[in-house]
Parts: structure tokens; sequence; C-alpha cells
């Protein structure tokens, strides 16, 4: 099983503020690496695939690279709805993934 | 517009069984292949099953191999997912997700999901 470790558990910022979260895969996951955000009390919603494609609708701010292990996803300026926890999962192989980063306002 | 509603989720007794089911409307279903996510409470989510679109390939986590059975029905648009022999740690979340595209892995709709309550 490829095992997904996300740092920082937590991060505190402020509205306008950079995001960058990070995921590292325990074996190489080429770049078959997705994000997603969820709400609390709501599903999550798909923000990138393959590393770094953005899905419909998701807007410009939300970037994301890396391949191999080691991916990031950067929000470049925080706006009030950005403030929830974002999951990483592998489609490399049968999905798993990460433990989540909350994204608190500071 | 896609539309995934999760129903059959409640409080069962460890060793019991529970059926869910997941209406699909607004894409064609039965060109998509699916998979049921589970999220226990306060934690991450855990990827338990996924079927093909035809409905012909099946696959599971170990967490529930043996344990649980996922099927649908093209013809009403519907995905399953059986769940025997219930466990305290099988309680969640369960959210029905639907496939990116063929042999994509990852899911662009996701249900509200249904809360299954293992308990004595």
């Amino acid at each position: 099983e490829i095992v997904l470790t996300q740092s920082p558990a937590t991060l505190s910022l402020s509205p306008g503020e950079r995001a960058t979260l990070s995921c590292r895969a325990s074996q190489s996951v080429s770049t078959y690496l997705v994000w997603y955000q969820q709400k609390p009390g709501q599903a999550p919603r798909l923000l990138m695939y393959d590393a770094s494609n953005r899905a419909t609708g998701i807007p410009a701010r939300f970037s994301g690279s890396g391949s191999g292990t080691d991916f990031t996803l950067t929000i470049s300026s925080l706006e009030p709805e950005d403030f929830a926890v974002y999951y990483c999962q592998q489609r490399s192989n049968w999905p798993t993934f990460g433990g989540g980063t909350k994204v608190e306002i500071k | 517009e896609v539309q995934l509603l999760e129903s059959g989720g409640g409080l069962e007794q460890p060793g019991g069984s529970l059926r869910l089911s997941c209406a699909a409307s607004g894409f064609s279903f039965s060109g998509y292949a699916m998979s049921w996510v589970r999220q226990a409470p306060g934690k991450g989510l855990e990827w338990v099953s996924a079927i093909s679109s035809s409905g012909g390939d099946t696959f599971y986590a170990d967490s529930v191999k043996g344990r649980f059975t996922v099927s649908r029905d093209n013809s009403k648009n519907t995905l399953f997912l059986q769940m025997d022999s219930l466990r305290a740690e099988d309680t969640a979340v369960y959210y029905c997700a639907k496939y990116f595209a063929s042999g994509s892995k990852f899911f662009d709709s996701w249900g509200q999901g249904t809360l299954v309550a293992v308990s004595s």
C-alpha cells in the first residue's frame, strides 16, 4: 500500500496569505497525485489531478506541482472560502489518501 | 448537473448487515466506473470499493474484502454496497463517488454521504 503523509497537519494563516501544503508518498507515484478540498459537513471536492491540472471550475489561485514522491499544493492568496481541510490521494495504485491538512484562519 | 444521492445508512449491531444505495443522475451512469469511499468520524478518507462501468469487475480494500459486495443496476442508475459482518470500525460516513474517466481511480463527483454506525 502506498502511504501518503501530509504536512503540516494544521496551517494557520490569514486571508490574502500564501498557503503551501505538502504531500509525500512512500514510493513513487509518478504524477498520479490528486488533491481534494473538504469543508465541514460536506463531501470532498476535486481540486487538482495528475499533480498540476486544475479541475473544472477551480480558481487559478490554486496550483499543484511535484512528481515521484514529493508534491505541493499552493494557494497563492487565501480567500475566506479556502479555509478547509485538504487531502491528497494517489491513483498510481488503488486509491489511498493522506491524513489531511487543515487550513485555518489565524 | 451530476447528482449522487446515497441512502440506507443507519445504526446496526456488530455482525449485522446494511445495504447502501446511491442514485445517480445528470450523467451517463453506465459509462463510468464508480466507487465507495468512507470517512470515520473526525478522520480522513478511505477508499472502500470500486466497480467497473459494466459491473463485471469489482475491487475492494483489504479491510472490507469478503464482507462487503459492490454492485450496480445500470437500468436504474443505481450503485449498491452490501455490507455484511459489520464491525465497529466500519462506522463512518459512506460516500459514493464517480470516476473522472475510465480507469482514472480518482473522483470528480461525490454524494453527500450516508452515516453508518455499528454499535451494540
